[in-house]
């Protein structure tokens, strides 16, 4: 348990509606990441951040935004919600001094209708 | 981009039985991870391996960095081991930890 947590763990929203996902880590690390995981793709990097106030873009990034304005806490923010972002959602940690060995919050279940 | 191709897509074993789940990538990394997804959704670091093997309990991995393969074994397999496995990797270059996914192998082990 590397103390990630993250909120709601399910939501259920309108299409053009506002959504930000929350990720909150206990330990300090520099490196959070945030990822979607949808049938038959795996799971692909939306954006990432590399410390306070830095972050940038990961292979699906459109329609996403983030921001980290504490070391503790990687904030998901779809601005306009689409039925294309249904999707479960999972952040994620690593530290660099253990070759970015990443580990996982327990995943936010987004339906947009 | 780097492609990420895992095999087989889907296994299923009988208790008991031992596995092999093959990665293959397309470029050179320098960082190479296999995860588990359990049946609820939870996604646990199983190996951080860019090369070499390594070893906890009756998991095994093993990296061919020059060959661009990596292997999970999997012995006296267990219904706990069921899941999706993922294997992932940075794209050459990287340096911050992003990783690309493969589709993962379904593994159902019969009890």
């Amino acid at each position: 348990d590397a103390g990630i947590t993250q909120s709601p763990r399910h939501k259920v929203t309108e299409t053009g509606t506002p959504v930000t996902l929350r990720c909150h880590q206990t330990e300090n690390h520099r490196y959070m990441y945030w990822y979607r995981q949808d049938p038959g793709h795996g799971l692909r990097l939306i954006h990432y951040s590399y410390g306070v106030k830095d972050t940038d873009k990961g292979e699906v990034s459109d329609g996403y935004s983030v921001s980290r304005s504490k070391t503790e806490d990687f904030l998901l923010t779809l601005e306009s919600a689409t039925s294309s972002q249904t999707s479960v959602y999972f952040c994620a940690i690593s530290t660099r001094d253990r070759g970015y060995e990443q580990y996982f919050g327990p995943g936010t279940r987004l339906t947009v209708t | 981009g780097i492609q990420v191709e895992q095999s087989p897509p889907d296994l299923i074993l009988q208790e008991g039985a031992n596995s092999t789940l093959r990665c293959n990538f397309s470029d050179s990394v320098n960082n190479l991870q296999w995860f588990h997804q359990n049946p609820w959704g939870q996604l646990i670091n199983l190996f951080y391996i860019p090369s070499g093997t390594k070893q906890n309990g009756r998991l095994s991995a093993t990296t061919v960095a020059t060959e661009r393969y990596s292997l999970l074994y999997i012995s006296s397999s267990q219904t706990t081991d069921s899941g999706v496995y993922f294997c992932a990797v940075e794209p050459p270059g990287g340096s911050q930890g992003n990783l690309i996914f493969g589709k993962g192998t379904k593994l159902s082990v019969k009890p």
